[in-house]
């Protein structure tokens, strides 16, 4: 069974600080991870999508890698933003056919002016 | 263009009482989901359907029951309401060989 696994659970940085997201995963054989951003009362916004196949992927300030041997992945944010406050949720969809994703319970950021 | 819509947005109603939630997608997806963020906001999927046959069905208790009158809507109609029910619940959508998950704005049921 799979279980996503996000570190810290809250983070509260200065802004224009560069900082890392963490996320880990117990079963390998994973399909894609996903990266998703929430705002309070919203819905989510995806961030970033990596495919098993691929290590990165850049957006803008954000790059997220996936290092799927040891089952973690990283969220990059470059030059934090009072903007940027919001729950970051990672999610893997795991490889055998079920389209469903597993999440973590999130990491809330604050980024302070 | 909302990509993922959801209705209503809040939903308050007593214990008992049977409630139904209508997502529909306008992104041609052919894979539809719900999900259920609880008060501690950790997200679990229930339902998944994909070209509206059911492929996902989490342990959720049968007063829950999804409707896909066609690919592009999935409705979620919940019976005999619980307190345990207070939750929001999140549709989402995607295409299969994309598989990136877009979500709707979220429906906050809240029992009585």
């Amino acid at each position: 069974k799979q279980e996503v696994t996000q570190i810290p659970a809250a983070l509260s940085v200065p802004e224009g600080e560069n900082l890392v997201l963490n996320c880990s995963f117990t079963d390998s054989a994973i399909y894609n991870l996903q990266w998703f951003r929430q705002d309070p009362g919203k819905g989510l916004t995806s961030l970033l999508l990596i495919q098993s196949s691929q290590r990165e992927q850049t957006s803008g300030r954000l790059n997220a890698s996936l290092d799927k041997s040891s089952g973690r992945s990283t969220l990059y944010i470059a030059a934090s933003q009072p903007g940027d406050s919001a729950t970051y949720l990672c999610a893997v969809k795991s490889q055998g056919g079920s389209e469903k994703l597993v999440f973590g319970k999130g990491t809330k950021l604050t980024v302070n002016p | 263009d909302t990509a993922v819509s959801q209705t209503p947005k809040y939903l308050v109603t007593q214990m008992g009482n049977d409630k139904s939630i209508k997502c529909e997608q306008n992104l041609g997806h052919d894979t539809m989901y719900w999900y259920k963020q609880d008060s501690k906001k950790f997200l679990k999927i229930m339902f998944s359907y994909n070209n509206k046959e059911l492929i996902i069905n989490e342990t959720v208790p049968n007063r829950f029951s999804p409707k896909s009158p066609d690919k592009a809507h999935l409705n979620l109609h919940i019976n005999s309401l619980e307190l345990g029910d207070s939750a929001v619940y999140f549709c989402a959508s995607s295409q299969a060989g994309v598989n990136e998950q877009f979500f709707g704005p979220g429906t906050r049921l809240t029992v009585l």
